[in-house]
């Protein structure tokens, strides 16, 4: 059964650092997403993307973050220079459709930002 | 896990028994659900789906409920098993023929005691 895949599983870094989580989104999904999901909290919504481009951000995806899919299978969440309360994990999703379409989710990386 | 310090509503029940997970959901228009289960350092993992032009829909050993008149959902795990053991999320789409994002609860802990 396909999967999505995430790497790396844990990544430790130090405040100010750029730090880039990767995914591999199920094959013939379109939609892909990340979610993050700090220590004790909900899973929350970062980003939607969709033909190369965004098509939904939450407020907590400033100016730091970015995404890209700079293949036809990678697709990247980018922290420019990560803060303390970036530790969390970032989950990566895919799905085939938009609206009313299950999202599929990977199996995330821990960030720890130090 | 994640989810260690998260004051979540815990359920207790018994190997064999059947459990019944609660969510309460707060936008009239959402027109997507979806129940996930996390395990400790895993990711969320899909288990069903229910549309909201439907309110009851069953799969394997699970069935969701969905109430529209009072804006609440449930997971129904028949002859719950020591591998249902777990944090589980109700997730709803709040933007019907928009965007794909998906909101969180904040999870129900099961425990399934021997």
């Amino acid at each position: 059964e396909p999967e999505v895949t995430q790497t790396p599983s844990h990544q430790v870094t130090q405040m100010g650092q750029e730090v880039i989580l990767r995914c591999v989104p199920i094959s013939n999904h379109l939609y892909f997403y990340w979610y993050r999901q700090i220590l004790g909290q909900k899973v929350e919504f970062l980003v939607s993307f969709y033909n190369n481009e965004i098509s939904e951000k939450s407020e907590i995806f400033d100016d730091q973050f970015s995404v890209e899919r700079p293949d036809g299978s990678n697709f990247t969440l980018k922290i420019r220079s990560t803060k303390l309360e970036d530790s969390a994990m970032y989950f990566c999703a895919s799905g085939r459709g938009i609206n009313q379409e299950t999202q599929y989710f990977g199996p995330g990386t821990r960030l720890l930002v130090l | 896990g994640e989810n260690v310090g998260l004051h979540l509503p815990t359920l207790s029940v018994q190997e064999g028994d059947n459990s019944i997970i609660n969510c309460a959901y707060s936008n009239s228009a959402s027109d997507y659900f979806i129940w996930y289960k996390q395990e400790s350092g895993k990711g969320p993992q899909f288990i069903i789906d229910i549309r909201s032009n439907m309110d009851k829909r069953q799969g394997q050993r699970v069935t969701v409920l969905l109430n529209k008149t009072v804006k609440h959902l449930s997971l129904q795990i028949a002859a719950t098993q020591p591998g249902d053991s777990a944090v589980y999320f109700c997730a709803e789409n709040r933007e019907p023929g928009g965007g794909n994002k998906l909101t969180f609860g904040t999870g129900t802990q099961l425990k399934v005691e021997l």
